[in-house]
């Protein structure tokens, strides 16, 4: 199976900020990833795919880079609504896997 | 626009069964690999079976194999799972997920189905 990890768990950051979340997988996923954003008590929500790909209505603030085993969802300028937790998911391979998701906060 | 409606979800006792329904609109149901994903109270998501369009390919999570059932009634546009021998650890919201036309390529999710194994 292959492991994604996120990193950090926790994110405490502050409006406006440059906020930077990693994911790493176990083995070469080329570029089949997702990223989600959920909300407290609400379904997860499609943000990118395809590593880098914006879902249509997502703003441009989120952006989504990286290859391999190796990537990134940035957010340029952090926002009020986008206090949330955050996964990525591989479709490289089943069993489909998620990392353990990133809470981000305000600081 | 896609839409996901999850029902079925309830109060069970370990070693009982259930059947979770996803009711789907907003597009062509046949084509589309449907998945469910589940989430424990607190905790992350975890993928639990996946079943193609024409229901000839199906593809499940290790912690489900042989418990869980999934399908699919395209004249209804409805997939199921059929749960079966229910633990504790089955307690979760299960979520019905629409894939981008690539099994697990991104997912548009339903509301979820709560499902709760507790004596």
């Amino acid at each position: 199976d292959i492991q994604m990890t996120q990193s950090p768990s926790s994110l405490p950051a502050s409006i406006g900020d440059r906020v930077t979340i990693t994911c790493q997988a176990s083995r070469d996923i080329s570029h089949y990833l997702n990223w989600y954003q959920q909300k407290a008590g609400k379904a997860p929500k499609l943000l990118i795919y395809d590593t880098s790909t914006l879902e249509t209505g997502v703003p441009s603030r989120f952006r989504g880079s990286g290859s391999g085993t190796d990537f990134t969802l940035t957010i340029s300028s952090l926002q009020p609504e986008d206090i949330a937790t955050y996964y990525c998911q591989q479709y490289d391979n089943v069993p489909l896997t998620f990392g353990q998701g990133t809470r981000l906060d305000i600081k | 626009e896609v839409q996901l409606l999850e029902s079925g979800g309830g109060l069970v006792q370990p070693g009982g069964s259930l059947r979770l329904s996803c009711e789907a609109s907003g597009f062509t149901f046949r084509i589309y690999f449907i998945s469910w994903v589940r989430q424990a109270p607190g905790k992350g998501l975890e993928w639990v079976a996946s079943m193609s369009g024409s229901g000839d390919v199906v593809h499940y999570g290790d912690s489900v194999k042989g418990r869980f059932t999934i399908s699919r009634d395209n004249s209804k546009n409805t997939l199921y799972l059929e749960m079966r021998s229910l633990r504790a650890e089955d307690t979760a919201r299960y979520y019905c997920a629409r894939d981008r036309g690539e099994l697990g390529r991104g997912y548009h999710w339903g509301q979820g189905a709560l499902v709760t194994v507790s004596s």
